[in-house]
């Protein structure tokens, strides 16, 4: 079956940065875009970002660009988040999600990791 | 940005009672609209996607309506595994992704 394991969470001052990591099995992984979305303590979902099927295409949200950069191995079914100049306001939990459709991105969201936390603060 | 709004905010109905769920978006989404489930400590469930078509595994008391702007999940029959909270999402603006705030739908 789609598992989706995240990896890299934890504590970390503001300013720092952190990398996390999603490994993917029971899915051919170089078919599909792969999402971040997280969800601060409490609170609701917020998309962070996407990668298209092949690495050559990646959209981010504004709350992010330029922080932030998704990337992908295919070779290793892996999908990272490299996360720099961390603020309080990106604690969150960290879900990485499959896109439902083959090769073109349909931004539903068809299987979850479990997450990851990620704490900012001094 | 397209903003979701979900309403209500808590829902409270017993068992075998039918659930409305209601989910208005700022602007036109046209049909590409998905429904969540999310259940304490669980990551979110897809339910329903392009407004009306059930996930692989979804039960058939769950269904969904509208376009446009005003959308409607349904549970027919609520089952006590039901009671969670649920969240829509648009991706009529990709990728500006956004999701409503969640309506949490409790047991009377």
């Amino acid at each position: 079956q789609v598992q989706l394991v995240e990896s890299g969470g934890g504590v970390v001052q503001p300013g720092r940065s952190l990398r996390l990591s999603c490994g993917a099995s029971g899915i051919t992984f170089s078919s599909y875009g792969i999402h971040w979305v997280r969800q601060a303590p409490g609170k609701g979902l917020e998309w962070v970002a996407v990668i298209s099927y092949d690495g050559n295409n990646k959209y981010y949200a504004d709350s992010v660009k330029g922080r932030f950069t998704i990337s992908r191995d295919n070779s290793k079914n892996t999908l990272y988040l490299q996360m720099n100049s961390l603020r309080a306001e990106d604690t969150a939990v960290y879900y990485c999600a499959k896109d439902r459709d083959i090769a073109a991105a349909a931004y539903y969201f068809d299987y979850w990791g479990q997450g990851t936390l990620v704490t900012v603060s001094s | 940005e397209i903003v979701l709004t979900q309403s209500p905010a808590t829902l409270s109905l017993s068992p075998g009672e039918r659930a409305t769920l209601s989910c208005r978006a700022s602007q036109s989404v046209r049909s590409y609209l998905a429904w969540y489930q999310q259940k304490p400590g669980q990551a979110p469930r897809l339910l329903i996607y392009d407004a009306s078509n059930r996930a692989t595994g979804i039960p058939a008391r769950f269904s969904g309506s509208g376009s446009g702007t005003d959308f409607t999940l349904t549970i027919s029959s609520l089952e006590p595994e039901d009671f969670a909270v649920y969240y829509c999402q648009q991706r009529s603006d990709w990728p500006r992704i956004t999701f409503g705030q969640g309506t949490r739908l409790e047991i009377k």
